[in-house]
């Protein structure tokens, strides 16, 4: 019952860019609030790939970038790499009874 | 560098009381603007927020999770525990916690997470 909707699954060939969506509302997102991305390899505990819409942490490379609007975000990954190959996840905070943290219904990338 | 480490019992019987704890290094979980979360993820589903409890000690849960949920800090540990009771066997997941800071900023670190099994 997220109240964040995700593709289930993206893919792309090596070198390609691909982009995840995240989709909430006027009680999240929409609400003003900051959206941040995951990234879960398999096997491994999720690492925080983006936070506050568009921002690295230390590490992360340039080739993934987010952005915000309205009551969206996106996740682009631009020259795909295999060890991109992962799950990814949308997280936003809502006004709403859904609660406070909510995740998005999270996107598996696949690389051809 | 701040590091977080879940542990628990494996297993669980159905209505009994889950019990996990995560061990933080690195800092202080009550002398900074903190808030430590609960997160878990059923077998090859996604990820769901239980609740936070902050460096001061206030509480919030998931309202689906909010009549069986409680979080609570051991400063001399410098743990959280999470207890959630009259579980079943959808409440097998693994379990993780993670840190929030104050204005957020997204949760980070993870712990590695540990799983629990609700089974008879």
């Amino acid at each position: 019952q997220s109240v964040l909707t995700q593709p289930p699954s993206v893919s792309g060939a090596p070198g390609q860019r691909v982009t995840i969506s995240c989709t909430g509302s006027s009680s999240n997102i929409g609400a003003g609030y900051d959206v941040h991305w995951y990234q879960q390899l398999p096997g491994t505990a999720p690492k925080l790939l983006i936070y506050d819409n568009s921002n690295r942490p230390s590490g992360v490379p340039d080739r993934f970038s987010g952005s915000k609007s309205g009551t969206s975000a996106s996740l682009a990954i631009t020259g795909l790499q295999a060890e991109d190959e992962a799950d990814y996840y949308c997280q936003s905070y809502d006004s709403s009874l859904s609660g406070y943290n909510v995740f998005g219904t999270g996107t598996t990338v696949t690389v051809l | 560098q701040v590091q977080l480490q879940e542990s628990g019992p494996g297993l669980v019987r159905p209505s009994q009381t889950l019990s996990l704890t995560c061990t933080v290094s690195g800092v202080s979980i009550s002398s900074v603007p903190s808030y430590w979360n609960w997160i878990r993820q059923p077998p090859g589903k996604g990820l769901e927020w239980i609740g936070y409890i902050s460096y001061s000690g206030l509480t919030y849960y998931s309202p689906s999770l909010n009549s069986r949920v409680s979080i609570s800090l051991d400063t001399s540990k410098n743990q959280l525990s999470l207890r959630l009771r009259s579980v079943t066997a959808a409440d097998t997941a693994m379990y993780y916690c993670a840190r929030d800071q104050w204005p957020p900023a997204g949760l980070d670190p993870w712990g590695q997470g540990t799983l629990a099994i609700v089974s008879s």
